[in-house]
């Protein structure tokens, strides 16, 4: 079975904290996603990366950004956290970029931001 | 652009009664549809899926089929139970890479 580890299942920062979410997986999967997830708004893709050092925004990028240096592990980056960040945060992976590919998905990291 | 649309929920219902969960989509193309649930605490974890017209998803007693007329994936089971409790998102991919666009999910309540 694929694993999706996120380093942290509960986080709270204070406004203007740089935030660090860590996500590995162990199935040498190739994409790599960020969505949040809001009650009533689904999930939101935020970032996501198709390779190693390669990163594409995606629907809500503002505020964020990622790294991927290894295969196995891709992190979101708060850089100043504020308030309207406060949310529930999804790592997941596929294996390829086929339409058929589903995504795995971690627990989850709540973010509260005060 | 493309997108996704579920009822709203929650929805709750008595153990054994029958679950139709509505989903319709917008989307260029042939997309694949997938039904991801999530149970209280954890992440998504696929439930099925369907990657053309008239296909048919099932698993765990959970069947969806892909209506390209209708634009519709809905989510059916003929008999819930407590343990269905769970919020059920609906998802497409887009034809760009593999990345999964939900609707904004239904929570589902199964009561005993």
């Amino acid at each position: 079975d694929v694993k999706v580890t996120q380093s942290s299942r509960y986080l709270v920062k204070r406004t203007g904290e740089k935030v660090f979410l860590e996500c590995v997986q162990d199935m040498d999967h190739e994409n790599m996603f960020w969505y949040r997830q809001d009650p009533g708004l689904g999930l939101r893709l935020i970032y996501f990366s198709y390779d190693v050092k390669m990163k594409e925004k995606g629907d809500i990028p503002e505020g964020y950004s990622v790294s991927r240096e290894k295969k196995e592990r891709f992190s979101l980056i708060l850089e100043s956290a504020s308030t309207n960040q406060t949310s529930m945060y999804l790592c997941a992976s596929s294996f390829s970029r086929r339409n058929n590919s589903p995504l795995h998905f971690g627990n989850g990291t709540r973010l509260t931001v005060t | 652009g493309n997108s996704v649309t579920q009822m709203e929920g929650p929805v709750t219902l008595s153990e054994e009664a029958f679950l139709t969960i509505n989903c319709t989509y917008t989307a260029t193309g042939y997309p694949s549809l997938f039904w991801y649930v999530q149970y209280p605490g954890e992440g998504l974890q696929l439930l099925l899926k369907a990657t053309k017209a008239d296909d048919k998803g099932s698993n765990k007693g959970f069947e969806a089929t892909y209506r390209k007329e209708t634009t519709s994936f809905h989510l059916e089971k003929g008999s819930v139970q407590v343990s269905d409790s769970a919020v059920y998102f609906c998802a497409l991919s887009d034809n760009q890479g593999g990345k999964l666009i939900f609707g904004q999910g239904t929570e589902l309540s199964v009561k005993p």
